[in-house]
């Protein structure tokens, strides 16, 4: 079974909206971090956001907000006001604690910014 | 800082040739992975390190690859002999991780900018 799922291979938006990128997760472990990262076209990994599975408040990180619903297993990205610079491909993944360091990653959305 | 450094950042080579791909991690940091990202399969943990130990090495796709932390400040990936197939971008990552903690601190994994490896 997959532990992370992004439903979504691409997405599109207009500049200056708001988006909401789909994340569901699987896990029995009570303790794990949700990771979202960002990949331009120039290929590097930038970390945007994260939520803890104790955490009782959603995560944010300027324009980017984690929109978590534990019950639901899902930790949706938004982000606010999109820019152009925006447009990549957004990863979630997820640390279980049960599982040491290592990360597991979904398949990525690839999101474009309409002008 | 100057972040998780990787070299080379790209590599063209012949199948049958041997390539190693080099990393280092950030200073203080006590984990180490290796990715491979493709179009095919995205983003795969090829093998991971914590205090220069190999933790999980289930990744790795055969025995024509191979890693190494000899120290906490260096790790290599090996092919040998490389394969087309073996085309991808490998990333390098790092990060301080706290064995037995609750998790409550993100501790992210922070990326090297990846090596693209070309293998005709």
């Amino acid at each position: 079974a997959q532990k992370i799922t992004q439903t979504q291979p691409g997405m599109f938006v207009q500049e200056k909206e708001a988006v909401t990128l789909d994340c569901t997760y699987d896990t029995s472990d009570p303790s794990y971090g949700l990771f979202w990262y960002k990949q331009p076209s120039s290929g590097e990994m930038i970390f945007l956001i994260y939520q803890g599975s104790y955490d009782q408040q959603n995560a944010t990180e300027g324009r980017y907000s984690l929109n978590f619903q534990k019950a639901r297993k899902s930790a949706n990205l938004v982000i606010s006001a999109s820019q152009l610079g925006d447009s990549a491909m957004y990863f979630c993944a997820m640390r279980e604690r049960s599982s040491g360091s290592r990360l597991t990653f979904g398949e990525g959305t690839q999101l474009t910014v309409n002008p | 800082d100057a972040g998780v450094i990787q070299s080379p950042r790209h590599e063209v080579t012949e199948m049958g040739q041997e390539v190693t791909l080099r990393c280092k991690p950030i200073s203080g940091h006590n984990s180490l992975f290796w990715y491979r990202q493709t179009m095919m399969r995205g983003l795969e943990l090829l093998i991971y390190f914590n205090n220069n130990v190999p933790i999980d090495d289930s990744g790795m796709p055969e025995d024509r690859f191979s890693a190494k932390m000899p120290n906490a400040s260096f790790s290599t990936l090996k092919i040998q002999p490389s394969e087309p197939r073996d085309s991808a971008v490998y990333f390098c990552a790092s990060s301080f991780f706290e064995p037995g903690k609750r998790e409550k601190t993100y501790n992210e994994q922070f990326f090297g900018p990846g090596t693209r490896l070309t293998v005709l």
